[in-house]
């Protein structure tokens, strides 16, 4: 089975852009999670979506917005892109209210701010 | 809040050598999930290990092994005759029980195995 897929995988932007980030959780997992890696440090949890509804939000400012799909895919959208926005932006999938739950990570889209 | 803390910022080792690193967490939940993932350079994160707050068996798989104590709020991963390919960040992470979705890390080990 496939895993956790995002695109694109490199992006660059200018200071006051706004980007979208796609990803596709792996086959049976209806959760979807956002995570902010900026480099030197660990992730930091930005969004959860679980059937298409916000499950949980990390503290980020409002320029930061998500929605799942149908399909359970989801979008990291980004207003107004600020400098400090460079970073990876992990997605992981999962299976919420399960005893076996765990996360699982796709291979991370690197975001640019120039 | 929930915290990670992963007090070893980078380690470097001589391959063969046993190294571990270490994870303390402050949660106020009684029961919760602990997580090790592996960080190549490659960016992605590889899980390595869940481990149930109310499961305080040690656990070995091949050279990994994990001590999850909670009476200090620990929960060390230990690495048995370190090879370079073990060579990564390793980060530490805590959740709610049944909803991994939404982890707190901590900084993350950098792990340097030399030939």
């Amino acid at each position: 089975d496939a895993g956790v897929t995002q695109s694109p995988t490199h992006l660059i932007k200018t200071r006051g852009q706004q980007v979208t980030l796609r990803c596709s959780p792996i086959s049976g997992h209806k959760s979807v999670s956002w995570y902010q890696q900026v480099l030197g440090q660990g992730p930091q949890f930005i969004f959860q979506y679980y059937e298409k509804e916000e499950r949980g939000r990390g503290n980020f400012p409002d320029r930061f917005s998500a929605r799942q799909f149908p399909n359970y895919s989801s979008e990291l959208n980004v207003n107004a892109l600020l400098l400090g926005d460079s970073a990876l932006y992990l997605c992981a999938s999962s299976s919420p209210g399960v005893t076996t739950d765990t996360q699982y990570f796709g291979p991370g889209t690197r975001l640019t701010v120039l | 809040a929930q915290k990670v803390t992963q007090a070893q910022t980078e380690i470097s080792v001589v391959e063969k050598e046993d190294v571990t690193l270490d994870c303390v967490y402050e949660t106020r939940d009684t029961t919760y999930y602990l997580f090790w993932y592996k960080q190549p350079p490659s960016g992605e994160l590889v899980f390595l290990i869940r481990r149930n707050s109310f499961d305080e068996q040690n656990e070995i798989s091949g050279r990994y092994s994990w001590n999850f104590q909670k009476s200090t709020s620990s929960f060390n991963f230990t690495i048995t005759a370190s090879q370079v390919v073990d060579s990564a960040v390793y980060f530490c992470a805590l959740s709610e029980y049944t909803n991994a979705g939404k982890s707190t890390f901590g900084d993350g080990t950098t792990l340097t195995v030399k030939p």
